[in-house]
C-alpha cells in the first residue's frame, strides 16, 4: 500500500494564479514529509521538507506546504505561479523502514 | 560539491546485453538509493544501502538486477540480461543520515531495444 497519495495527476493553472497540489499520507508514514520537483529531463530537486516544529514549511521558489495532522495532509501551495514552475511535483514520506516513498506525481502546467 | 554523479546519462542497448549503471555519492553521505522511473509505475525504490550494506532490496524486480557498493562513495546497478521492459530512467540518490532527504543524481535514461 502506498504511504502517500497525490490526489491530482495533472493540474493546469494560469500564470500568476495561485495553486495547490494535494498530498495525503497514511499512518504508516513517519512524520517526515517532503516535496520534490522534477523539471523535464532532470533529476528530482528538494522543494521543502517537514521534520518537526512549525507546521507551515517554506521552501524554494516561493512554495510552501502545511502539515495537517488531523487531516493527514501535506498540501503544497504557491500564491502566484510562473511559467518556469511547469514541472512534475512529487510528495514523499519516510516509512518505518526509513525508505523514502514517493507519490505518483502531479504534473503542473502553467498556462501563459 | 559536484552532487551525485551518474554515468552514463544515456544508454541504448539490445535485448540480452549486460548493462551497468554507475553512481558516485556525495562526499560524506552514507545512504545510497537506486530508483527507477517509468510512465506506468512512476518512481520505484529498487534498493537502498546504509554504510555500504544493503538494507532493503525488496524493490529489485528480479534476479537479473543486482546492485553493489564496492566502497563508501561508489555504487553500480547491473542488469543481466537486459529486456525491453527494463527501459526507464534510473536515478541514484544519496543522503547523509537515515530519515533525511536524499539528493538525486541526474539519472540514466536506459533504452533496451
Amino acid at each position: 500500500a502506498q504511504s502517500v497519495t497525490q490526489l491530482d495527476s495533472q493540474v493546469p493553472v494560469f500564470e500568476e494564479a495561485p495553486v495547490e497540489l494535494r498530498c495525503n499520507y497514511s499512518s504508516s508514514v513517519s512524520v517526515y514529509l517532503f516535496w520534490y520537483v522534477q523539471y523535464p529531463n532532470q533529476g528530482l530537486q528538494l522543494l521543502l521538507k517537514y521534520l518537526s516544529g512549525s507546521t507551515l514549511v517554506k521552501g524554494i521558489n516561493g512554495f510552501e506546504a502545511e502539515f495537517n495532522k488531523s487531516q493527514t495532509s501535506f498540501h503544497l501551495r504557491k500564491p502566484s505561479v510562473h511559467i518556469s514552475d511547469t514541472a512534475e511535483y512529487f510528495c514523499a514520506g519516510i516509512t518505518g523502514a526509513n525508505n523514502l516513498f514517493f507519490g505518483t506525481g502531479t504534473r503542473l502546467t502553467v498556462i501563459p | 560539491d559536484a552532487g551525485v554523479i551518474q554515468s552514463p546519462r544515456h544508454e541504448v542497448t539490445e535485448m540480452g546485453q549486460e548493462v551497468t549503471l554507475r553512481c558516485k555519492l556525495i562526499s560524506g553521505h552514507n545512504s545510497l538509493f537506486w530508483y527507477r522511473q517509468t510512465m506506468m509505475r512512476g518512481l520505484e525504490l529498487l534498493i537502498y544501502f546504509n554504510n555500504n550494506v544493503p538494507i532493503d532490496d525488496s524493490g529489485m524486480p528480479e534476479d537479473r538486477f543486482s546492485a553493489k557498493m564496492p566502497n563508501a562513495s561508489f555504487s553500480t546497478l547491473k542488469i543481466q540480461p537486459s529486456e525491453p521492459r527494463d527501459s526507464a530512467v534510473y536515478f541514484c540518490a544519496s543522503s547523509p543520515v537515515r530519515a533525511s532527504n536524499p539528493y538525486f543524481g541526474p539519472g540514466t535514461r536506459l533504452t533496451v531495444l
